[in-house]
């Protein structure tokens, strides 16, 4: 069964650029699209972005300015790195399969959740 | 942005009851909806999609209705496992857009 796993710092300085990455065990990442989302403390799950295992990606463009998503193929792993981080970037950040084509474009599974804390 | 509301942030209800989740989207998404379970520091996990589709392995007690712009999320007989946060996610265009949750709490 598939499994995804968020890893990165816990702690990321404002103005810097915070870098995750999914490391995906029990299958392949190949022939599927790959988000990342967050949910801020109290407030609702933000969808970030997708990339599909060729490359290709979509950005919210609320975010899409700071945001880049990667994938290594080799590695079964796929990344996150947004910039210039503030406060507002505080947050639960969960990688997950999808939008899966076949399920209604919904994600499945998810990782955990790392908490990303932007603080000096 | 498709706006999906959550009427309710909380619900309270007993073992066994019947309680139902709405979610509402502003504007038509058809029935490119799903419903997840969250529980903190575990994985979101895939309930419906589809607005009705069962997701596989998850307990026929749950199911999903709806289309357009409004949705439910049904439990039929609350397990102790099921009290948790309920979010829906509309999948009909970019950018996906989730609702704020609803937490179901033991009465």
């Amino acid at each position: 069964q598939v499994q995804l796993q968020e890893s990165g710092p816990g702690l990321v300085k404002p103005s810097e650029t915070l870098s995750l990455t999914c490391t995906i065990s029990g299958g392949s990442i190949n022939s599927y699209f790959w988000s990342w989302i967050r949910q801020p403390p109290g407030k609702g799950l933000e969808w970030i972005g997708y990339i599909y295992y060729t490359g290709g990606t979509n950005y919210n463009p609320s975010l899409k300015s700071r945001v880049t998503i990667s994938v290594d193929t080799s590695k079964n792993q796929f990344s996150l790195k947004l910039g210039s981080v503030t406060a507002a970037d505080t947050a639960v950040y969960y990688c997950a399969r999808g939008p899966i084509n076949l399920m209604g474009l919904s994600f499945d599974p998810w990782g955990q959740g790392t908490l990303v804390t932007v603080s000096s | 942005d498709i706006q999906m509301t959550q009427s309710a942030s909380s619900l309270s209800a007993s073992v066994g009851d019947r309680v139902t989740i709405t979610c509402r989207a502003g504007q038509s998404i058809g029935n490119y909806l799903s419903w997840y379970q969250r529980k903190p520091g575990k994985a979101p996990k895939l309930l419906i999609y589809a607005a009705s589709s069962l997701q596989s392995g998850v307990p026929s007690r749950f199911s999903g209705s709806g289309s357009g712009t409004d949705f439910t999320l049904t439990i039929s007989g609350l397990q102790p496992e099921d009290f948790a946060t309920y979010s829906c996610q509309q999948s009909y265009s970019h950018p996906y857009t989730f609702g704020q949750g609803t937490k179901l709490e033991i009465k």
